[in-house]
Formats: structure tokens, C-alpha cells, sequence
């Protein structure tokens, strides 16, 4: 079964700082790999996901991310963040096919001011 | 894009109560519905998967009995928790995968509470 590392549980940064929120999954032949975040008392938004073709996956909000198959990451990067990007972060990771997704612990990533 | 809809998204009731969480594939069939479990400061947890017209599969720790799945249609799953108790207080949310591969979309979530 998979499973996803967030090494994380909580990232304080200054505004207008550089982010990466790290995730590292098991190893499997094919996986599709998801960013998620969720702000307090809210569902699930989607960041970005990578599910074939360029390594470097951007996203919404200017938030990125680099499927490394060798070291088995998809640590997701913002060169700037805001106060606005306070919230939890979940990487998750699914099989092919209709298998669902399973997350990682998330990490709390809070910028101030 | 794939919409499911998910209602209540709140709900109160007291405890020994029932409540039923819904959620609706508004545009597309959802032959399988996840449906997850977040506790306050914790991640989403996999409770179980509904096939259509089948019996749910449950994750381990998962009271069956307790957590009651129906998927009788192609765009209707649901969730009702029997006899509700305080400790069952949680956010439910449920999750399909429109064409089966690929994204997946999420409803937006029931805020259970019992009191």
C-alpha cells in the first residue's frame, strides 16, 4: 500500500520568504502525486498534482513542485510566500485506477509578519 | 469540471441520534465514493470505499455496523452514523474519481458535532 512522509509538522516563515514543504512516498512503479491545502475550518483545495509528463509541476497560488523518482519526493516550493498562505498543507498519493488517495500527516506552515 | 456535493455541511445532533451525510455526483457517475474522516489537527484518515451497487469496503478499526454506506445510484453515496457519540464528533468528507484515473474531487465536507 502507499504512503506518504510529510517530514514536517510545522514550518514558520517570515513574509516574503522562500518555502519548500517536504514529502517523500513509498516506492511503487506508478504514482500519481497530490498537493492540497486546507484553510482553517474549510475543505480540501487543490495545489497541484503530478500524474505523468515534466518533473516541475506548477500550481495555483505560485506554489510548485518536482516529482524526483530517485529520491522519491515531490517537495512543494513558493518563492515568496504571503500571510495569506498560513494554513495546513497535505501531500497525498494515490495508485492508478479508482484507488483513493492516501495523505500525509500535513504540515502546518505559518508565515509571519 | 467534476462537482460532488456534499450536504449538511454542519450538523449538531445529540447523542444516541442518527445523522446521514450525502454526497452527490452532480456531472459526472461516481461508480466508487472514499469516504474520510478528519479529527481536529490530525489528516484525513480512509474510513471506506462504496461501489455502486455493493457492499462498502471498510478500513480496519472502521465499525461497520456503526458507519452505515449506501450506494444505490450512480451519483448518490451515502454516509449515516448510527447512534452517534460524542468521541464520533469529526469533519466527514467524501472523495470520487471522475473517469477513474487521474484527479480526484472532493465534496466540501460535513462538520459533525455531538453533543
Amino acid at each position: 500500500a502507499q504512503s506518504v512522509t510529510q517530514l514536517d509538522s510545522q514550518v514558520p516563515v517570515f513574509e516574503e520568504a522562500p518555502v519548500e514543504l517536504r514529502c517523500n512516498y513509498s516506492s511503487s512503479v506508478s504514482v500519481y502525486l497530490f498537493w492540497y491545502v486546507q484553510y482553517p475550518n474549510q475543505g480540501l483545495q487543490l495545489l497541484l498534482k503530478y500524474l505523468s509528463g515534466s518533473t516541475l509541476v506548477k500550481g495555483i497560488n505560485g506554489f510548485e513542485a518536482e516529482f524526483n523518482k530517485s529520491q522519491t519526493s515531490f517537495h512543494l516550493r513558493k518563492p515568496s510566500v504571503h500571510i495569506s498562505d498560513t494554513a495546513e498543507y497535505f501531500c497525498a498519493v494515490s495508485d492508478p485506477g479508482n484507488t483513493p488517495l492516501v495523505f500525509g500527516k500535513g504540515t502546518r506552515l505559518s508565515v509571519i509578519a | 469540471g467534476a462537482v460532488v456535493s456534499q450536504h449538511p455541511s454542519r450538523v449538531i445532533c445529540k447523542s444516541g441520534t442518527s445523522v446521514k451525510i450525502e454526497c452527490r455526483s452532480l456531472d459526472f457517475q461516481a461508480t466508487t465514493m472514499f469516504w474520510y474522516r478528519q479529527f481536529p489537527k490530525q489528516s484525513l484518515m480512509l474510513m471506506a470505499t462504496s461501489n455502486e451497487g455493493s457492499k462498502a469496503t471498510y478500513e480496519q478499526g472502521v465499525e461497520k455496523d456503526k458507519f452505515l454506506i449506501n450506494h444505490a445510484s450512480l451519483t448518490l453515496s451515502t454516509l449515516t452514523v448510527t447512534s452517534a457519540h460524542p468521541e464520533d464528533s469529526s469533519f466527514y468528507i467524501c472523495s470520487a474519481r471522475p473517469g477513474g484515473s487521474g484527479g480526484y474531487t472532493f465534496g466540501s465536507g460535513t462538520r459533525l458535532t455531538v453533543v
